[in-house]
């Protein structure tokens, strides 16, 4: 069962900096914040993950509060093409292969 | 690297009759593969677990004998709707692990639209 909760929607303009949050209260010391987005009649596409300290690649950054209940997923310079639906999940392990279990996630718009 | 694709990509068949959708890590080889449903403005859920050479592990709610899971070698996995209705329309998506470096990826999906 998904243990995250996300707003079910956000706008942001576009060149603007996009913050998703995402609460996952009952995270466990050994679960993985995982986000994917989906774009529509697409599968997921993997963003970013992160256990403890906050991350960064070339799509975002993920930051996790330090009692780790709570992380943001930033997209620093938002596109049209971002509009997407993101999902936050936490799952055991970053290499255990274990399954994925969505929850409802955040429908992004970015404004023109 | 790290693709996985789907086929056919959508597929429209008559009530009663089965269809079957693959998944394939094109790049990599997956000892276990997941199916995911989704229909319309909703979130994926989690069909089932495919591994090589084993029966598939089926979610709660899920019926195995509708659902036919089949995954035979480490590159493919199938998935077999049978006896299809107008309610089994929805968007299926397949995910593979890689064994080596043990993360998931997606496939596009399988748009079945039962008439």
């Amino acid at each position: 069962d998904a243990k995250t909760t996300q707003p079910p929607s956000m706008d942001c303009a576009e060149g603007r900096a996009a913050n998703l949050p995402c609460n996952h209260s009952t995270i466990s010391g050994n679960e993985y914040v995982y986000w994917y987005r989906q774009i529509h009649s697409q599968g997921p596409q993997y963003i970013i993950h992160g256990l403890k300290n906050n991350e960064t690649n070339e799509m975002a950054s993920l930051i996790i509060t330090e009692d780790r209940k709570s992380s943001t997923l930033i997209l620093p310079h938002a596109t049209l093409r971002d509009t997407a639906v993101y999902y936050c999940i936490v799952r055991v392990g970053w290499n255990t292969g274990n399954q994925f279990y969505f929850g409802t996630g955040t429908s992004l718009t970015v404004i023109p | 690297g790290a693709v996985v694709s789907q086929h056919p990509s959508w597929v429209i068949c008559k009530s009663g009759t089965s269809v079957k959708i693959e998944c394939r890590s094109l790049d990599f080889q997956a000892t276990t593969m997941f199916w995911y449903r989704q229909f319309p403005k909703q979130s994926l859920m989690l069909m089932a677990t495919s591994n090589e050479g084993s029966k598939a592990t089926y979610e709660q709610g899920v019926e195995k004998d509708k659902f036919l899971i089949n995954h035979a070698s480490l590159t493919l996995s199938t998935l077999t709707v049978t006896s299809a209705h107008p309610e089994d329309s929805s968007f299926y998506i397949c995910s593979a692990r890689d064994q080596t470096l043990y993360e998931q990826y997606f496939g596009p999906g399988t748009r079945l639209t039962v008439t």
